[in-house]
């Protein structure tokens, strides 16, 4: 069974401090990692893909991938206000499939 | 790169009526694009997955009478539902993947649909 799992929070963090967000998901098969941010009432918007094992770090975000534990994270840093949001960790099995989703994690960052 | 455009944003229809939503990946070609809808609150709901050219698989639970999808080319797929009722009031989103990239999919803006 395809699952994607992350806490649904809400993850309450200071602004400037780091904010971790975790996933985890069911599929050894799985292929591409994603990582979208949603602030309420908008669409989804994609903010990091990670393919190999290791971090991959793109300004003050950084995703983690460890598949032989199945675990996906991303860390903010410095976090802003602004990154209040919930964030989607979605995942490619394999082939030209749909992305399966986990529910998504409320983040918010208190100034 | 990698914009999707959704249009109306926004749609209000009478019960009974027909809606059309269109979706276009603007700067790359999309052979599979992807429609979900999202109610106040919950989670992404996939509807079904279009691949240029053929017909549409639909999700389990999807009316495929009712939402019907056209992907006639490499930058457009519309998503019209039929006979709309109020219950299917929604923030309707689509989403189309590039055949360039590593299977990244990017979403449009979203389509908020209120039937009266």
């Amino acid at each position: 069974q395809k699952e994607v799992e992350q806490n649904s929070g809400p993850l309450s963090v200071p602004e400037g401090a780091i904010a971790s967000l975790n996933c985890t998901y069911s599929d050894r098969g799985s292929q591409s990692f994603f990582w979208y941010r949603q602030y309420s009432g908008k669409s989804p918007e994609l903010i990091m893909s990670i393919y190999s094992n290791g971090d991959k770090e793109d300004g003050r975000f950084t995703a983690q991938l460890n598949k032989a534990s199945q675990y996906v994270s991303l860390l903010i840093r410095d976090s802003q206000p602004s990154d209040s949001a919930t964030y989607l960790c979605a995942v490619k099995v394999r082939g030209n499939t749909p992305l399966v989703f986990g529910k998504g994690t409320r983040l918010s960052v208190i100034a | 790169g990698a914009v999707v455009s959704q249009h109306p944003s926004w749609v209000i229809c009478k019960s009974g009526t027909s809606v059309k939503i269109e979706c276009r990946s603007l700067d790359f070609q999309a052979t599979t694009m992807f429609w979900y809808r999202q109610f106040p609150k919950q989670s992404l709901m996939l509807m079904a997955t279009s691949n240029e050219g053929s017909k549409a698989t639909y999700e389990q639970g999807v009316e495929k009478d009712k939402f019907l999808i056209n992907h006639a080319s490499l930058t457009l797929s519309t998503l019209t539902v039929t006979s709309a009722h109020p219950e299917d009031s929604s923030f309707y989103i689509c989403s189309a993947r590039s055949t360039a990239s590593s299977y990244e999919q990017y979403f449009g803006p979203g389509t908020r649909l209120t039937v009266t």
